[in-house]
């Protein structure tokens, strides 16, 4: 295993709603990346923390937010649930912000109602 | 048109086979690109980076076309264990060392 984890496993929530995922990188790994990934496609990349600052983010509305604690652990907030938001989300931790190697985690899948 | 193209498939092909998939992008200043693999309803896993001079893993040979801009993967001597989905990922000279990935494309190997 990658030693990524992300929390919680599956979420179902309503349009509207709010939801908050949890990701703890492998250990030494100051980078963590978000991904989105809809069914039958591939990983879209959100955006990405490296050590507590964002540092890159792709094509996603403000309603996606997220920040880096101090322990590298990372969150994805997401406001205003929209019924397109339901995906798998998947974090990535690496050892810098340059590193290629990235370290996938489980993934938290959201199903939006 | 998607940055990373790539067949979705599925191949289905029964064990022992060679099988090849392909993959263009379209970002000319893409740097770095990988095969990663995803089973199903799990996270991506890096199967192999790709560099220009092709290279080789077991059973498994990744080939770049810079000029082209393409990218292939070869599977010799299938397996039933290599049915998965592959995506097809590069990463751009940007902030934020974002992988840009394919949608993927599925391999079933049949006994």
């Amino acid at each position: 295993e990658t030693g990524v984890t992300q929390s919680p496993t599956h979420l179902i929530k309503t349009r509207g709603q709010q939801v908050t995922l949890r990701c703890s990188s492998q250990s030494g790994h100051n980078t963590v990346s978000w991904y989105q990934q809809a069914l039958g496609q591939g990983p879209q990349f959100i955006f990405q923390y490296y050590r507590e600052e964002e540092n890159g983010r792709g094509n996603f509305p403000p309603r996606f937010s997220g920040l880096q604690f101090p322990n590298y652990s990372s969150e994805l907030n997401v406001n205003a649930l929209e019924l397109d938001d339901s995906a798998l989300y998947l974090c990535a931790s690496s050892l810098g912000q340059n590193q290629e190697t990235q370290y996938f985690g489980p993934g938290t899948r959201l199903l939006v109602l | 048109r998607k940055e990373v193209e790539q067949d979705p498939g599925p191949f289905n092909v029964p064990e022992g086979a060679t099988v090849a998939f392909n993959c263009t992008y379209s970002n000319s200043a893409s740097q770095s690109f990988f095969w990663y693999r995803q089973d199903c309803r799990k996270e991506p896993k890096l199967l192999m980076s790709v560099y220009s001079s092709g290279n080789e893993d077991g059973r498994f040979t990744a080939q770049l076309n810079r000029a082209s801009q393409y990218i292939s993967l070869l599977i010799r001597d299938s397996k039933l264990s290599d049915s998965a989905t592959y995506l097809c990922v590069v990463r751009g000279n940007n902030a934020g060392n974002m992988l840009t990935f394919g949608g993927g494309t599925r391999l079933m190997v049949k006994p």
